[in-house]
């Protein structure tokens, strides 16, 4: 079985600064990873994912995540980021094999951008 | 190309009244799936379909759901005689035959059962 883990349920930063939001694993089988993020009253957008190859994947929005698997994180990352930022963040974990159908989600990651 | 269409957006019932909510996934994707967010949680798995089959159904309630995806037509989540606890924001996914790593993800249905 999978788990995710999102350590921060909130994360405030100011507009312009560099933003983390942390993710961890646990899956007893190669995983492919996700980051999605959901706008207020919207649904989930993918942000960016990781199959396979580069361990740092570039996604939309400027943002990006490095796959470590000593440490079973996914960490999303953004250099710098902007009100328009302001969302839910979900990391997510799927089986890496093809019968694989649920996605696993994390309890989400709410960042507020401070002006 | 169309996103993942969900309708309705919003669902308001009274306990004990039926809901329907209906998905129609991305143009040629055979494969939906049905997510349930409860108030300030994550998303849950619920059900994955293909036409006409359930493949896995480990997420859904034993009791008063039920989902099917019929060879024509949209998918559809039913909630038989709800309750207060069933108030949640519903979301379906869909992928295609040949890529089934990423899901697409609809706007989600809000139901609140009063």
């Amino acid at each position: 079985a999978q788990s995710v883990t999102q350590l921060d349920s909130q994360v405030p930063v100011f507009e312009e600064a560099p933003v983390e939001l942390r993710c961890n694993y646990s899956s007893s089988v190669s995983v492919y990873l996700f980051w999605y993020v959901q706008y207020p009253n919207q649904g989930l957008q993918l942000l960016l994912k990781y199959l396979s190859g580069s361990t740092l994947v570039k996604g939309i929005n400027g943002f990006e995540a490095e796959f470590n698997k000593s440490q079973t994180s996914f960490h999303l990352r953004k250099p710098s980021v902007h009100i328009s930022d302001t969302a839910e963040y979900f990391c997510a974990v799927r089986p890496g094999y093809s019968s694989a159908s649920k996605i696993i989600f994390g309890s989400g990651t709410r960042l507020s951008i401070r002006p | 190309n169309a996103g993942v269409m969900q309708n309705p957006r919003h669902l308001v019932r009274r306990r004990g009244q039926e809901a329907r909510l209906r998905c129609s996934p991305v143009k040629g994707h055979s494969h939906v799936y049905w997510y349930r967010q409860l108030p300030e949680e994550g998303l849950k798995f619920m059900v994955y379909l293909q036409k006409e089959n359930i493949i896995d159904e480990s997420g859904m309630p034993k009791e008063r759901f039920s989902a099917e995806f019929p060879k024509e037509g949209p998918s559809i989540l039913r909630i038989q005689q709800v309750v207060r606890g069933d108030s949640a924001a519903y979301f379906c996914a869909s992928s295609p035959p040949s890529n089934q790593e990423t899901q697409y993800f609809g706007p989600g249905t809000r139901l609140l059962v009063l």
